[in-house]
């Protein structure tokens, strides 16, 4: 299947700085890139869809200037956590559908995941 | 309420056993239905779509109950490795939307 490629894995990082994220899609073009961010027991929650070429959608409660989402190209998005704080550590997913089949039914394709620990 | 809830568990079944999950959403527009696996610290991974006429994937089968808004999972002769959070999703309207995750059902397969 599609591949979605994430990196950094793991980032520790000092109250104040800024982390940045990568997500690639590996054999496929993804026009619409979606971050989402979980915490410990919790579910999976929506945080932007990321749209190639124009602005992201975030969702509501999601401060837009405090993450900010990029997507330039067909095949990568960034996540960027901008002066970090303890109460953003969490673990951030990227995932991208692959566009196959009927509009929107593409299978979404997860990318490993960036566990970010904010001290 | 939550817009897609599940029972947290834990399951704690025995290798052998036929083990059932239930997910209900709250979105009556919902279009179409997935349940996904993760294991701890991983991504979520696609276990199967969730079709009206039900569906089977070898030991797994699913349910989809528009009217009561209800899905189901259904892991008949369970293993070791199926040890794992069962997330039931849901995609609330067609097109790039983002999928709605339910908190999961962790599941532990004993020996």
């Amino acid at each position: 299947g599609a591949v979605v490629s994430q990196h950094p894995s793991w980032v520790i990082c000092k109250s104040g700085t800024s982390v940045k994220i990568e997500c690639r899609s590996l054999d496929f073009q993804a026009t619409t890139m979606f971050w989402y961010r979980q915490f410990p027991k919790q579910s999976l929650m929506l945080m932007a869809t990321s749209n190639e070429g124009s602005k992201a959608t975030y969702e509501q409660g999601v401060e837009k200037d405090k993450f900010l989402i990029n997507h330039a190209s067909l095949t990568l998005s960034t996540l960027t956590v901008t002066s970090a704080h303890p109460e953003d550590s969490s673990f951030y997913i990227c995932s991208a559908r692959d566009g196959k089949g009927l509009a929107g039914t593409g299978e979404l394709f997860f990318g490993e995941g960036s566990r970010l620990t904010v001290l | 309420r939550k817009e897609v809830e599940q029972d947290p568990g834990p399951f704690n079944v025995p290798e052998g056993a036929t083990v059932a999950f239930n997910c209900t959403y709250s979105n009556s527009a919902s279009q179409s239905f997935f349940w996904y696996r993760q294991d701890c610290r991983k991504e979520p991974k696609l276990l199967m779509s969730v079709y009206s006429s039900g569906n089977e994937d070898g030991r797994f089968t699913a349910q989809l109950n528009r009217a009561s808004q209800y899905i189901s999972l259904l892991i008949r002769d369970s293993k070791l490795s199926d040890s794992a959070t069962y997330l039931c999703v849901v995609n609330p309207g067609g097109g790039a939307d983002g999928l709605t995750f339910g908190k999961g059902t962790h599941l532990i397969i004993q020996p």
